[in-house]
């Protein structure tokens, strides 16, 4: 079945500091890449989606690129921010099957 | 930007006894999704629902779990009997042609089954 490996469960950074936080995945069929943010008690909320492979997608700061030759697709900020500071998913959808896998998720702290 | 809402916010029952989460999609999304993420852990697929019917259905969706939306109205989780092991944060997310469109998800609803 698919899986999404998120190796990372706890990253803390100063802010300013540049944010990477790692995601792989294993599907045997086609895919769509998602990372989804969750601030304390809220709802998960879409970061950024992806589909295309070597191709960066970019919102609010944050990148990724999806690099289906190494099934990766890592979140990235060049300069961390306090408000960053939240849980983590990567997700993988796969296209066959129509389910959505999350990875174990990323605590990310920044402090000052 | 679009908004799903669950009610209650938090549910406190009787193992035994049955709940119903409630969740009012966005008005115009046609897939609608329960997941489930008990305290600490991560987030984890339930179930998923098109066209009045289960598409896909994870090992956690238990023969005590049923989904339904009638009419158009709120897309409901109920689980009857409830057991010690459904005390859990419930979502519920809506996306418009599938899980490859972005996923909205709904502010949770909390449950406690003492």
């Amino acid at each position: 079945g698919d899986s999404v490996t998120q190796t990372e469960g706890l990253v803390t950074l100063t802010e300013g500091l540049p944010v990477m936080l790692n995601c792989t995945y294993q599907t045997a069929y086609s895919t769509f890449l998602f990372w989804y943010v969750q601030h304390l008690n809220e709802a998960p909320k879409l970061l950024l989606k992806s589909s295309t492979d070597n191709k960066r997608t970019e919102h609010q700061g944050f990148h990724a690129t999806l690099h289906k030759s190494s099934s990766s697709f890592h979140l990235q900020k060049s300069s961390a921010q306090l408000s960053d500071s939240a849980l983590y998913y990567c997700a993988l959808y796969n296209t066959n099957t129509g389910k959505l896998t999350f990875g174990d998720g990323t605590v990310l702290t920044v402090k000052p | 930007g679009p908004k799903v809402l669950q009610i209650p916010s938090h549910q406190i029952i009787d193992m035994g006894q049955m709940v119903t989460l409630n969740c009012d999609p966005v008005s115009n999304h046609l897939y609608f999704y329960w997941y489930k993420q008990i305290l600490g852990q991560q987030m984890e697929f339930l179930v998923n629902f098109y066209n009045g019917k289960v598409m896909e259905k994870s090992k956690l969706f238990k023969d005590q779990f049923s989904v339904e939306r009638p009419d158009g109205s709120y897309f409901t989780l109920k689980i009857q009997p409830t057991a010690l092991e459904d005390s859990a944060v419930y979502f519920c997310a809506s996306s418009l042609r599938g899980a490859q469109d972005t996923q909205y998800f709904g502010p949770g609803t909390r449950l406690l089954v003492l």
